[in-house]
Formats: C-alpha cells, sequence, structure tokens
C-alpha cells in the first residue's frame, strides 16, 4: 500500500515552454501533498505544501507565479512550471500523506530538462 | 532559522558498522526521520524518532537526543547495496520536512 505515482518520469522541454507535472496517491487519499526540488548531489528543498482544495503554501523564495499547483483531488496534485528556463532543471519529487499526522509516501520523482 | 547538519561523506568496507551523525536547529520539532536514496531515485524511509532513545529496524537503527538536538543512523553489516545517500530530515509543523544537505556513503569491498 500507499504507493505513489508521479507522471511524466523524464521530461526535455524548450526554454520559455511550460511543463505539467503529475502526482498521484494510487491507494490512499491524500489531504496533502509535498512538492520538493533536488538538484544534483543536493538536498531536496520544500517548494510547497498542497492541500486538496484550497490553495498551494509556498515555501520562501519560491515563486508561486512561476510554480503553479494544483490539488484539484484527494489523489492527484499538479505541478506546472510556466516559462521554463534551463536553471528549472532539476529532479521533482512530490510526496503524499493521508493526514497531517501521517508520514509522507514520496513519488519517484521527475527528471525535468531545459533546452 | 532551520539548519541541519551531517557529514557529507561516508567510506567504510562490507561488513563494517557506519555512524552517520545529524544535528539540528529548527524552529518546530516534531520528530527526526531518516531516508535513503540512490543516485537518480528517490527517497525511501528508513526510520522515524519521535521520542528520545533507540528505535531498531533490521540492521539499521536510529537514535534521537532532543535535548542536544542530536541524532544519528547506524547502519550495521554493511552490503554493497548500502551505498548510497543518507539524508535526515527535521519533521516541523504542518507535516513538513526539512532535509538535511545528505551524506554519501560508498561501501567498498
Amino acid at each position: 500500500g500507499a504507493v505513489v505515482s508521479q507522471h511524466p518520469s523524464r521530461v526535455i522541454c524548450k526554454s520559455g515552454t511550460s511543463v505539467k507535472i503529475e502526482c498521484r496517491s494510487l491507494d490512499f487519499q491524500a489531504t496533502t501533498m509535498f512538492w520538493y526540488r533536488q538538484f544534483p548531489k543536493q538536498s531536496l528543498m520544500l517548494m510547497a505544501t498542497s492541500n486538496e482544495g484550497s490553495k498551494a503554501t509556498y515555501e520562501q523564495g519560491v515563486e508561486k507565479d512561476k510554480f503553479l499547483i494544483n490539488h484539484a483531488s484527494l489523489t492527484l496534485s499538479t505541478l506546472t512550471v510556466t516559462s521554463a528556463h534551463p536553471e528549472d532543471s532539476s529532479f521533482y519529487i512530490c510526496s503524499a500523506s493521508p493526514t497531517l499526522q501521517d508520514e509522507q509516501y514520496f513519488g519517484p520523482g521527475t527528471r525535468l530538462t531545459v533546452t | 532559522g532551520q539548519s541541519l547538519e551531517q557529514p557529507s561523506e561516508v567510506t567504510a568496507v562490507e561488513g563494517a558498522i557506519v555512524q552517520i551523525n545529524c544535528t539540528y536547529q529548527t524552529s518546530g520539532f516534531y520528530g527526526l526521520s531518516w531516508y535513503q536514496q540512490h543516485d537518480g531515485g528517490a527517497p525511501t524511509f528508513l526510520s522515524y524518532n519521535g521520542l528520545d532513545g533507540l528505535e531498531e529496524t533490521g540492521r539499521f537503527s536510529s537514535f534521537l537526543s532532543r535535548s542536544d538536538s542530536y541524532g544519528y543512523l547506524l547502519l550495521q553489516e554493511l552490503q554493497m547495496k548500502d551505498s548510497a545517500s543518507y539524508f535526515c530530515a527535521v519533521l516541523g509543523g504542518y507535516n513538513k520536512l526539512i532535509f538535511g544537505a545528505g551524506t554519501r556513503l560508498a561501501v567498498h569491498p
């Protein structure tokens, strides 16, 4: 149980375009999902907390207009990187929790390359 | 501010025991988690300490001292497949995880 999927696993896009990444909890309902970004050989940095039916809460320094997060259902959250630039190339990982008291279950990650 | 300190690299041989330390300074604290991440993969949960003391899960154990803002991950009977990055992470308010910079463990024959 407690499986989280991400789609796509890898994506290459041109600079200036937008990319959408999906995060799904497959066998549980997730009231909260988290989005992280990880640059090579660095730590996971929390970008935002996504709550079903409400606006995402962004961490300091994360541009909410650039990284659009939507949590439209209890099993799906999406992250859209708008007007992507090469510096947005990174490994994006989501996690999901059934409730705020439960552990986070991580998705397999999405590797974004912006050319 | 929030900060977690852990060694950047550790090297050991198969069969040995390794301890990865983590000290933290955070504004909110509910517990300390440890994650393993192989290159190119997602982090996988290893253990969680909400209270002081030692938690044992097979070859892995984790310890927490809240008064010292300190914890460690102990890996016993090291295997080649244990070569990976290990992250400590503080569980704060709203179920947020704040990760340390990670420790790259290299296990040699």
